[in-house]
């Protein structure tokens, strides 16, 4: 167990560009989170996946976010266009969650990578 | 909706004294409640969680957390701080009933230990 990694930890970009982040989850993992923290701030979510399908957008991944998560292994988050406001660090989760008679998910823990630093010039 | 209060946005003691960071929360429904510590350029760690039973919750590093329903509070404990306990905390919460466990942050608090 490696736990959650993301690549890469750091990008600079200029207004504009487009830019995408890739995180690995724990192995066999079925549950993916995406996060974005801005300085001062605490984690907000944006999206989670369960394998490869993402069930739930937040409002703030407006329609320049894009996330996908191909074969429930890793997932990448792109931004097109990006603006100054994008810059944040972006943080992805993982956990593996089990599906309970009468269909509803047990809780277990979301394992944080270590986040990818977008600065937007 | 749920929202989560960090009373303190920062936090300073002296090594060996006692600490406490206050967190509130407000929800409509059942959560799950959770502290995460970040040091420096580093990810989220869990310290500890509350999903049920004992309101007296013990985590990793000597801290503690205690539930209290009726005041909607969460706050995290540790009788005898050390230098490497310097980092950002981060009270949470997750919706008991939902099915996607997404977690709710606070604003965190900086807690600078120093000698």
């Amino acid at each position: 167990d490696t736990g959650v990694s993301q690549d890469p930890r750091h990008k600079i970009t200029k207004r504009g560009q487009n830019v995408t982040f890739r995180c690995d989850p724990i192995s066999e993992h079925n549950r993916l989170y995406w996060y974005r923290q801005t300085l001062g701030q605490g984690p907000e979510f944006l999206t989670y996946f369960q394998n490869e399908a993402q069930l739930e957008k937040s409002r703030l991944l407006s329609d320049r976010f894009s996330a996908e998560r191909p074969k429930g292994s890793f997932s990448t988050l792109e931004i097109q266009r990006t603006e100054q406001g994008d810059s944040a660090m972006y943080l992805c989760a993982s956990s593996l969650d089990l599906l309970l008679a009468g269909g509803a998910y047990s809780y277990n823990e979301q394992f944080f990578g270590p986040g990818t630093r977008l600065t937007v010039l | 909706a749920q929202s989560v209060t960090q009373l303190d946005s920062q936090v300073p003691v002296f090594e060996e004294a006692p600490v406490e960071l206050r967190c509130n929360y407000s929800s409509s429904v059942s959560v799950y409640l959770f502290w995460y510590v970040q040091y420096p350029n580093q990810g989220l760690q869990l310290l500890l969680k509350y999903l049920s039973g004992s309101t007296l919750v013990k985590g990793i590093n000597g801290f503690e957390a205690e539930f209290n329903k009726s005041q909607t509070s969460f706050h995290l404990r540790k009788p005898s701080v050390h230098i490497s306990d310097t980092a950002e905390y981060f009270c949470a919460v997750s919706d008991q009933g939902g099915s996607n466990y997404k977690l709710t942050f606070g604003k965190g608090t900086l807690l600078t230990v120093n000698p």
